[in-house]
């Protein structure tokens, strides 16, 4: 069975923390992509990836960094954890030769306090 | 500037009836579209798509209308059940592809009661 792994399902940080979320693919795809879910926003681009060591801003990057130094994962850094950024977070992945075939991983709820 | 509404935030349906979950988009260039469902504290699934080029789509229990001219699309569930009840999200590709990421509407919370 195919899968998008997140290392947290919950997570608890403090103001001014640099937080890293990690997402791990098992699918080979090229493509990856963070969004956060919040209440009545829906789901919202933050970064992608198309390939190793490419990265994309999204619609709200501000606050967020990315790595992907392999093609299977590809990490979501907050470099210094503010109480606007506590959310859920959704890795994701799709093949280019796939159209539209999006996995996402279970989430992460982030907290910061 | 949103480019894929879904101005109900949510909606309750007995069991057994029909649930039509709707989306509208502005940008005539979008070309696929899909419906993604999503439990509390899981991942979004993804549901059911249509490309631009039909007006249809059916799934079992779960069709999809296109209206292109109204820039508008719907979910029908039929007949609904208690394992329905989620939030869905309707959401259109960036790019060619959906390499770029998809856009997604804000989500409708459906209910079904018994």
């Amino acid at each position: 069975d195919v899968k998008v792994t997140q290392s947290s399902r919950y997570l608890v940080k403090r103001t001014g923390e640099k937080v890293f979320l990690e997402c791990v693919q098992d699918m080979d795809h090229e493509n990856m992509f963070w969004y956060r879910q919040d209440p009545g926003l829906g789901l919202r681009l933050i970064y992608f990836s198309y390939d190793v060591k490419m990265k994309e801003k999204g619609d709200i990057p501000e606050g967020y960094s990315v790595s992907r130094e392999k093609k299977e994962r590809f990490s979501l850094i907050l470099e210094s954890a503010s109480t606007n950024q506590t959310s859920m977070y959704l890795c994701a992945s799709s093949s280019s030769g796939q159209h539209y075939g999006y996995t996402f991983g279970s989430g992460t709820r982030l907290t910061v306090v | 500037d949103q480019q894929v509404k879904q101005n109900s935030p949510s909606l309750s349906v007995q069991e057994g009836r029909i649930s039509i979950l709707n989306c509208d988009y502005t940008n005539s260039m979008f070309d696929y579209f899909l419906w993604y469902k999503k439990y509390p504290a899981e991942g979004p699934t993804f549901l059911i798509s249509i490309s631009s080029i039909k007006d249809k789509n059916e799934d079992g229990r779960f069709t999809v209308f296109l209206n292109k001219s109204a820039k508008h699309l719907s979910l029908h569930i039929v007949p609904s059940q208690p394992g329905d009840s989620a939030v869905y999200f309707c959401a259109a590709p960036d790019s060619g592809g959906g390499a770029d990421g998809l856009t997604f509407g804000k989500g409708t919370h459906l209910i079904i009661q018994p």
